[in-house]
C-alpha cells in the first residue's frame, strides 16, 4: 500500500497568512492526488483533485501542486471559515489511503 | 442538488453483522462509481470499498475484505455496505460517497453524505 504522510501535524496561523500544507507519498503516484478539508462534526468536502484542479465553488485561495511523491496545499490569505483539518489522499492504486491530517489552527 | 443519505448505524456486538445503506438523489447515480469511507472517533480517514457504476467491479481495504460486501440497486438509486464479523476496531463513522468521475471511477470523492456511526462493543 501507498502510504501519505502530511507535514505539520498542526499548524497555527494567522487571519491573512499564507499557509502551505505538505505531503509525500510512498511511491509515485503522478498527480492522482486530491485534498480535502474536514471541520469538527461535519463530512469532509473536496477542495483539489489531480493535484492542482480547483473543484467548483472553492474559492481560488486555495491551490495545490505537486507529482511524483511530493505535493502542497497552499491558501492565500487564511480566512476565518479555513480553521479546520485538510487531508491529503492518493487515488492512484488501491488502497486509496489518506493521509493523517493537518489540524490548521487560530494563532 | 446531490445528496447523499446513509442509514442502518447503531451499536452491535462484535462478531455479529450490521447494513449500512445510502441513499442518493440529484445524480444520475447509474453513472457513477461509489464508495465508502469510514473515520474511526477522533482519528483519520480510511477508505473501505468502491463498487463501480454497472456494479460489475468492487475493491476493498484490506482490513474489510472478506468481511464487508459493497453492492448497488441503480434503480433504487441505492448503495449498501454489508458488515459481518464486526471487531471493535470497525466503530467509525461511516460516509458514503460519490466518486468525481463517471462512467468509470477516479478514487476521488466530490460529494459526502453525513455519515452514520457504528460502534462494535460488548
Amino acid at each position: 500500500d501507498i502510504q501519505m504522510t502530511q507535514s505539520p501535524s498542526t499548524l497555527s496561523a494567522s487571519i491573512g497568512d499564507r499557509v502551505t500544507i505538505t505531503c509525500r507519498a510512498s511511491q509515485s503516484i503522478s498527480s492522482w492526488l486530491a485534498w480535502y478539508q474536514q471541520k469538527p462534526g461535519r463530512a469532509p468536502k473536496l477542495l483539489i483533485y489531480k493535484a492542482s484542479r480547483l473543484e467548483s465553488g472553492i474559492p481560488s485561495r486555495f491551490s495545490g501542486s505537486g507529482s511524483g511523491t511530493e505535493f502542497t496545499l497552499t491558501i492565500s490569505s487564511l480566512q476565518p471559515d479555513d480553521f479546520a483539518t485538510y487531508y491529503c489522499q492518493q487515488y492512484n492504486s488501491y488502497e486509496y489511503t489518506f493521509g493523517q491530517g493537518t489540524k490548521l489552527e487560530i494563532k | 442538488q446531490v445528496q447523499l443519505v446513509e442509514s442502518g448505524g447503531g451499536v452491535v456486538q462484535p462478531g455479529r453483522s450490521l447494513r449500512l445503506s445510502c441513499a442518493a438523489s440529484g445524480f444520475s447515480f447509474s453513472s457513477y462509481g461509489m464508495h465508502w469511507v469510514r473515520q474511526a472517533p477522533g482519528k483519520g480517514l480510511e477508505w473501505v470499498a468502491v463498487i463501480s457504476n454497472d456494479a460489475h467491479s468492487e475493491y476493498y481495504a484490506d482490513s474489510v475484505k472478506g468481511r464487508f460486501t459493497i453492492s448497488r440497486d441503480n434503480s433504487k438509486k441505492t448503495v449498501d455496505l454489508q458488515m459481518n464479523s464486526l471487531r471493535t476496531e470497525d466503530t467509525a463513522v461511516y460516509y458514503c460517497t460519490k466518486d468525481l468521475l463517471r462512467d468509470f471511477w477516479s478514487g476521488a470523492s466530490d460529494y459526502w453524505g453525513q455519515g452514520t456511526l457504528v460502534t462494535v462493543s460488548s
